[in-house]
């Protein structure tokens, strides 16, 4: 079945990095747009990042344009997004989805979620 | 960018009731709208994608519909599994795919 596995977080002060890693099983990872939402604790879901089946595009969320860099590993079958620049604001439950559809027209919508991992920015 | 508003943002509902919980866009999002419920503690769970069109394996007592600025889900009878927060999301183009606030269903 489809699985998708996030690690990673942890606490981090803020202005330092921290790379989350989001393992896939189950289906033909090359094939599916994988995406980064998070959630801040007791808040909304916020979309951060998307990467393209074939990793040749990607986009991201104001909020963490210039910071944040998402990636993927087809040998390893894994997504990551790597933070630099944290601010307190990043402080978050980080979520890997997959995109709905497969191949480059993506649905932009998500039909996988892992359980997500816990990031706290704080001195 | 486009905002979300869903409403309300808490709902108190018997089991049994039909329940509707209501978003609105800034601007039009044509028919590019998802729903999600959400349980305390796990990963949102897609229900209905395109306004209106049901995900797999997801009961049919939800429905969704609207167009351009306005958007609905109906719950036709609350069950005691429905207890949860539900989001909308639209997702017109990248970068703005951007959720409502939430609405919690509660137990009345």
């Amino acid at each position: 079945q489809v699985q998708v596995v996030e690690s990673g977080g942890g606490v981090v002060q803020p202005g330092k990095s921290l790379r989350l890693s989001c393992a896939a099983s189950g289906f033909t990872f090359s094939r599916y747009a994988m995406h980064w939402v998070r959630q801040a604790p007791d808040k909304g879901l916020e979309w951060v990042a998307v990467i393209s089946y074939d990793g040749s595009t990607k986009y991201y969320a104001d909020s963490v344009k210039g910071r944040f860099t998402i990636s993927r590993d087809y040998s390893k079958n894994t997504l990551y997004l790597q933070m630099n620049s944290l601010r307190d604001e990043d402080t978050a439950v980080y979520y890997c989805a997959r995109d709905r559809r497969m191949g480059g027209q993506t649905a932009k919508h998500f039909d996988y979620w892992g359980q997500g991992t816990l990031v706290t920015v704080s001195s | 960018d486009i905002q979300m508003t869903q409403s309300p943002s808490t709902l108190s509902a018997f089991v049994g009731d039909r329940v509707t919980i209501t978003c609105r866009a800034s601007q039009s999002v044509t028919g590019w709208l998802a729903w999600y419920q959400q349980k305390p503690g796990k990963a949102p769970k897609l229900l209905i994608y395109d306004t209106s069109t049901l995900e797999s394996g997801v009961p049919s007592r939800f429905s969704g519909s609207g167009s351009e600025t306005e958007f609905t889900l109906t719950i036709s009878s609350l069950q005691p599994d429905d207890f949860a927060t539900y989001y909308c999301q639209h997702y017109n183009t990248y970068p703005s795919l951007t959720f409502g606030g939430g609405t919690k269903v509660e137990i009345k």
